[in-house]
């Protein structure tokens, strides 16, 4: 079966426009997270969705990003007026969810965003 | 404040040549401990979980343990297709919907 996917793969913004990331999680996960890993560090958590219900955004570092997941599959991140500290890889991972019997998250390849 | 922190933050290893790499976590209220190896441009893929002290998964050359302090991944007699960058995360308690807290990673490179 296929796995977490996203796209584009690599995103090119100068600053100041915005920026929309695309997130297919493994089919019939409930639970998807966004995650934010700047250049030699770990993952930092962004959001977290139970099937369509944002859930979790304590990690959102600004207004400026926002996420949706309408019809409980596919998720977008939304960066609004792009500055270059938004410059990372974006990851997106999806999991079965809560009383599946299992915790762990699957990663999608990620999304590296530069901007310029 | 929770922390986690991954030492070293660099290894250079002959093939063969075993080796441990270190999770220490500083939390309130641990639910889980995750192990994850991620190769350059891809994401993270999942080694194991472990879920209370003195517990132990072994996976091919990969064992991992786990205190009540720290957890240890073992690498023995490497092969160079295990050059990567180990990540430890956190699970906890109170985030009930599952997020993980990473440290920043082990990388790790094996020549022949």
């Amino acid at each position: 079966g296929a796995g977490v996917s996203q796209s584009p793969r690599y995103k090119v913004a100068k600053r100041g426009q915005d920026v929309a990331l695309r997130c297919d999680p493994i089919s019939g996960h409930v639970s998807l997270f966004w995650y934010q890993q700047a250049l030699g560090q770990g993952p930092e958590f962004l959001t977290y969705f139970q099937n369509e219900a944002q859930l979790d955004k304590s990690g959102l570092p600004s207004d400026r990003f926002f996420a949706e997941r309408p019809e409980g599959s596919v998720s977008t991140l939304k960066i609004q007026r792009t500055q270059q500290e938004d410059s990372a890889v974006y990851l997106c991972a999806s999991s079965p969810g809560p009383g599946s019997g299992t915790d762990t998250q699957y990663f999608g390849p990620g999304t590296r965003l530069t901007v310029l | 404040e929770d922390q986690v922190t991954q030492s070293p933050e660099a290894l250079r290893l002959q093939e063969g040549e075993s080796s441990s790499l270190n999770c220490s976590y500083t939390v309130s209220g641990l639910r889980g401990l995750f192990w994850y190896r991620q190769d350059p441009g891809k994401g993270p893929e999942f080694l194991f979980t472990l879920y209370s002290a003195g517990e132990e998964k072994e996976k091919e050359r990969l064992k991992a343990t786990l205190t009540k302090k720290e957890s240890f991944l073992h690498i023995t007699a490497p092969k160079p297709e295990d050059s990567a960058t180990y990540l430890c995360a956190v699970q906890l308690l109170r985030d009930s919907w599952g997020k993980l807290q990473f440290g920043a990673g082990t990388q790790v490179v094996v020549t022949p």
